[in-house]
């Protein structure tokens, strides 16, 4: 019972340094989208993506990059990583964007930015 | 979506009824009504949703008023593990916009043993 999973937990990197943020699921789900967490802060959305081939930004989309290749993964990636960007990041997926709909969290990826 | 109104913390002694209120008197016909919790340092967890009817599973009750103004999350026997920041959120879709989901403040629910 995988659910979402979200790779690696922790990362730390170098101002100026890319990576991929890594998420899947195993549920099947269309719906797919990415947010981050700041210190007692609500959580703020990304990107999102509805199916596969289909991507979207959403509401702090600079400074990061989405693709859905297929329906089960959904890698994030920082191009040039900087301080700003130190986060909380998590991954979630639903059947579908439509009401009624139940979003399901991964665990998070906390990312550190030096 | 509708603006939410919930007590900033709440407190509730283990093995009792744990009752979470939320305001919502700006709700259309067509939102829903979620429930979400946090745990610290973990990843959102989905509790429940309702439109009109009170639901319940396995997690959780949840009572929506007749005028959809308000409602009530019940924790039925609360446990120690239950202690999470608890968050009511209204809206049409369970996703998708630019917007996402906004989960606001929530409640910081305390379990005492």
């Amino acid at each position: 019972n995988a659910g979402v999973t979200q790779t690696p937990k922790f990362q730390v990197l170098k101002t100026g340094q890319s990576m991929t943020l890594q998420c899947a699921q195993d549920m099947n789900h269309e719906y797919m989208s990415w947010y981050r967490q700041d210190p007692g802060m609500g959580l703020r959305l990304i990107h999102y993506s509805v199916g596969a081939g289909i991507t979207d930004q959403g509401e702090v989309p600079n400074g990061y990059n989405v693709s859905r290749s297929t329906t089960e993964d959904f890698p994030l990636r920082l191009l040039s990583a900087a301080p700003s960007q130190t986060s909380v990041y998590f991954c979630a997926s639903s059947y579908s964007a439509a009401g009624g709909q139940p979003q399901h969290f991964g665990d998070g990826t906390r990312l550190s930015i030096l | 979506d509708a603006k939410t109104t919930q007590p900033t913390s709440m407190d509730c002694a283990e093995g009792r009824a744990a009752n979470l209120p939320c305001n919502h008197s700006t709700i259309s016909g067509n939102e829903y009504v979620y429930w979400y919790r946090q745990i610290h340092s973990q990843g959102p967890q989905y509790i429940i949703h309702g439109l009109k009817n009170n639901e319940t599973n396995e997690m959780a009750s949840l009572i929506i008023t007749e005028d959809r103004k308000s409602s009530t999350l019940i924790l039925p026997h609360a446990t120690l593990r239950d202690t999470a920041v608890y968050y009511c959120i209204v809206r049409v879709f369970s996703g998708g916009g630019a917007d996402g989901l906004t989960f606001g403040k929530g409640t910081h629910l305390i379990i005492q043993p």
